[in-house]
């Protein structure tokens, strides 16, 4: 088993509806949860980062995390065509180390 | 502001060749600093950190290696390339310390080992 499983996808929405995405862990020692999106053939850029338990809204992006569940959410709201990327999760305990999921591919048609 | 930077964005190398990838950050001092490598549909994997100077630390047995000659400098390499090794590298760095766990990407290394 992984220690992080997240869907693939590929997820294709209409613009303006909410893409929800999650990932599911098995370490409970993490703490540390942070959402990354990745446009095609760039770099990772760190989207939104919530520490422990909890909601967490920037602009049109909320970041949930409920421990007792070992899941973690990303809902976007209004999505646009620009939101069409790539979602990595990311999550790490008290350490150096970050592990990821394998990453959502989400389309946003126009 | 801090950035990062690395080259090339994009490599075609053939087998038994030698590499070299390099990786810089401004803006910062002392961070920590991370090589992974990234497979289609498989997430990150992580092969090499560093919390200073001359401190490489690895975590995948692999024909590749890493240097760090400077405070922000960051060198990833290889003797003779394998088929395998091709894929999407990418470096990142942490606040000094790393208390939040937080790291950030640069644009990232595309390499076609042929």
């Amino acid at each position: 088993q992984k220690e992080v499983e997240q869907d693939p996808g590929p997820l294709s929405v209409p613009e303006g509806a909410i893409v929800s995405l999650n990932c599911t862990y098995s370490n409970s020692a993490f703490q540390y949860f942070m959402w990354y999106r990745q446009y095609s053939r760039k770099g990772p850029e760190l989207l939104m980062y919530t520490y422990s338990s909890g909601n967490k809204e920037d602009g049109r992006f909320t970041a949930q995390v409920d421990k007792s569940s070992k899941y973690i959410s990303l809902f976007i709201r209004d999505s646009q065509p620009s939101d069409s990327a790539t979602y990595l999760c990311a999550m790490s305990a008290s350490d150096y180390k970050l592990s990821f999921g394998a990453g959502t591919t989400v389309t946003v048609r126009a | 502001s801090q950035t990062i930077h690395q080259w090339p964005a994009t490599l075609v190398q053939p087998v038994g060749s030698p590499l070299s990838l390099e990786c810089t950050v401004e803006g910062t001092s002392n961070p920590n600093l991370y090589w992974y490598r990234q497979a289609a549909g498989r997430g990150l994997q992580l092969l090499f950190y560093s919390v200073g100077i001359g401190q490489i630390s690895s975590e995948v047995p692999q024909n590749l290696s890493a240097s760090r000659p400077q405070d922000r400098q960051f060198i990833l390499s290889s003797k003779k390339l394998l088929l395998s090794d091709s894929g999407f590298y990418l470096c990142a760095w942490e606040a000094p310390g790393g208390a939040k766990n937080i790291q950030y990407f640069g644009a990232g290394t595309r390499l076609s080992v042929l």
